[in-house]
């Protein structure tokens, strides 16, 4: 398709399982961002490509979130040991990088329940 | 730092009616984008109307509208006559420029609108 996409839409884990949310931006699109979205809170910043180099990594939580975008397209966000107060949605978006119009695509989301 | 401030967490309006939903917002830069982003509850955001900063003009998109002070940092959003798909979250972000290498953008907590028959 031409829009953005995760998978998976929905994931539940045990706590202490690992868990990785992939996302495919759209083609040709240079950034990519990662995005943590409680129920009802905004997104949240958690991390931003630009083609495969991670410039900005500030808003992972902790040491068990991981991102990697190895050739600049695909992108998977790993969460190791889950906790509970990880269940969220994972939104993902891209947009097309220099000179362009500002505007990020966002994916459906991934939404991941710790229990 | 970017800062994203949304004062009402909720609102309602009467279909076919006007309302005006408020984001204010600070930033060290002089240049930079501004943004208003709708979530319905099928959670896929989608972008609403958005304005650059070096532009005084005020940014339409039909029943869309923002009134964007750049000297208060405010940059509020005025919907139309409203309609019953207008219902749902409403979130207001900011963008540093994209010609430099580090970028980033910021959300507000959101407005959940509900648009009343």
């Amino acid at each position: 398709g031409a829009g953005v996409s995760q998978s998976p839409r929905y994931k539940v884990a045990k706590r202490g399982q690992d868990v990785a949310l992939r996302c495919d931006p759209i083609s040709g699109h240079v950034s990519l961002f990662w995005y943590q979205q409680a129920l009802g809170q905004g997104p949240e910043f958690l991390t931003y490509f630009q083609n495969e180099a991670q410039l900005d990594k500030s808003g992972l939580p902790s040491d068990r979130f991981f991102a990697e975008r190895p050739e600049g397209s695909v992108s998977t966000l790993k969460i190791q040991r889950t906790q509970q107060e990880d269940s969220a949605v994972y939104l993902c978006a891209s947009s097309l990088g220099q000179g362009e119009t500002g505007e990020l695509f966002f994916g459906e989301g991934s939404r991941l329940t710790v229990l | 730092a970017q800062t994203v401030t949304q004062s009402q967490p909720e609102m309602s309006v009467q279909e076919a009616e006007t309302v005006t939903l408020s984001c204010t917002y600070d930033t060290s830069e002089n240049n930079y984008y501004l943004f208003w982003y709708k979530q319905p509850p099928s959670r896929q955001m989608i972008l609403v109307i958005r304005q650059e900063a070096y532009k005084q003009q005020n940014a339409t998109e039909n029943r869309f509208s923002v009134n964007f002070q750049k000297a208060a940092k405010s940059f509020s959003l005025k919907i139309s006559d409203s309609q019953l798909g207008d219902t749902a979250m409403y979130f207001c972000a900011s963008r540093r420029p994209m010609k430099t290498s580090y970028d980033k953008v910021i959300f507000g907590p959101g407005t959940s609108l509900s648009v009343i028959p």
